[in-house]
Parts: structure tokens; sequence; C-alpha cells
């Protein structure tokens, strides 16, 4: 399968804890998009890298919140100090700069806080 | 106002009859504009781009309308598996999407009845 990973598919966690998300794009995708989900709302841009660049963050994106991109690969989204409001689907997509900028997804990352 | 507003539903239609949704915009600078599908609890998947010209592919066809700054899908001869709730997205270049600015509507959600 070439498309879009996501580890974990589940997490559940306790509050205050800290969790961290891994995602793998395509492999010949440059841009990769990290996006939240809540039940009955479409997708809320968090985040986004071209190549290990991180180039732009959502004001959704709290200083609790942090994303790696560090070889311009795969990349991480940390949540530091989880609170009930983070319980969310985590969904990471990737595309290519040079092409129709069409974002392909990722299953996600369903995290729950308890 | 909401940058992409869609109306919700639930749409229940019939298996076989054809329906429409519409999507409105707010941001006349918009320059790209994608219908997406999502299943429940899977990732929303590509179903088109809307072009200026209307474009078709099968049984959907997308509209665009930039004077009245809304989409349209049309989905004839609808399937049992074509419940799935529809995601307008649009990229407004200057979102806070990232540098695709995509943003998404809530989502219709679409059940075919047999």
């Amino acid at each position: 399968d070439t498309g879009v990973s996501q580890n974990p598919r589940h997490k559940i966690t306790k509050r205050g804890q800290n969790v961290t998300f891994r995602c793998d794009p395509i492999s010949e995708h440059n841009r990769l998009y990290w996006y939240r989900q809540t039940l009955g709302q479409g997708p809320e841009f968090l985040t986004y890298f071209q190549n290990e660049a991180q180039l732009e963050k959502s004001r959704l994106l709290s200083d609790r919140f942090s994303a790696e991109r560090p070889k311009g690969s795969f990349s991480t989204l940390e949540i530091q100090r989880t609170e009930q409001g983070d319980s969310a689907m985590y969904l990471c997509a990737s595309s290519y700069s040079g092409g129709a900028y069409t974002q392909y997804f990722g299953p996600g990352t369903r995290l729950t806080v308890l | 106002r909401k940058e992409v507003e869609q109306d919700p539903g639930p749409f229940n239609v019939p298996e076989g009859a054809t329906v429409a949704f519409n999507c409105t915009y707010s941001n006349s600078a918009s320059q790209s504009f994608f219908w997406y599908r999502q299943d429940c609890r899977k990732e929303p998947k590509l179903l088109m781009s809307v072009y200026s010209s209307g474009n078709e592919d099968g049984r959907f066809t997308a509209q665009l309308n930039r004077a009245s700054q809304y989409i349209s899908l049309l989905i004839r001869d609808s399937k049992l598996s074509d419940s799935a709730t529809y995601l307008c997205v649009v990229n407004s270049g200057q979102s806070g999407g990232g540098a695709d600015g995509l943003t998404f509507g809530k989502g219709t959600h679409l059940i075919i009845q047999p």
C-alpha cells in the first residue's frame, strides 16, 4: 500500500499525559498536513510542512501541540498535557507541490482523552 | 459567517433517485474547489475537483457558480454505496488552511434507502 499511513490508529490516554502520533506520507509528496476532525465537523487545518520546513500553523495549534518533520519524510504530532477537549480524529494528508495540489488523507488517529 | 457552508442533512433518498447538494463559500478570492467523500469513521477521499466550466465523472456532476459563490454536486441514479458524508472543500489561498488553503465544510450526510 503506497498511501498515507498513520500510527497508532487509536489512542486512549488519561488527561495530563503526553501522546505522539506518526504520519508517513506518500513517498514522492513533499507537502504534509495535519488536521483535526471532531464529530459532525469537517477537518480543521492545524499545520503543514513543505519538505522539513513547517510553513504555517493554525491558531488552533496551542503551545501544547508540536509537530516535526525532521528529514522531510515522516512527521510526528505531539500533544502535551492532554485535555478532554483534545479528543478527536487527527488526520494527516500529503500532496505534491508541483502537481494539482490534491491532498490525500491517511486513515487518521482517533484520540480519546479520559 | 462560516467560510464554507453546507446543509448537514441528512438527505434520505431512494435508490435510483437523483440528489443534489449545494455549498456556499464566503471568500470571493477562492481559487480551487473540490468535493470529498467521507464514509463513517474513515478518512476523506477526493471525489472530484470542480472546474468553472463544470465537470462530470460518471454519475456525478459538479458545477461552480463564481458570481453567486456556490458549488453544487449532482448524483444521478444513486446507489446504496453512495451513502456517505460529502464534504465541500474550497482553496482560498490565505484562509489559514495551509499553502493550499483548504477549508472544509461540515459535510452533507446522504443516506440512500433501498
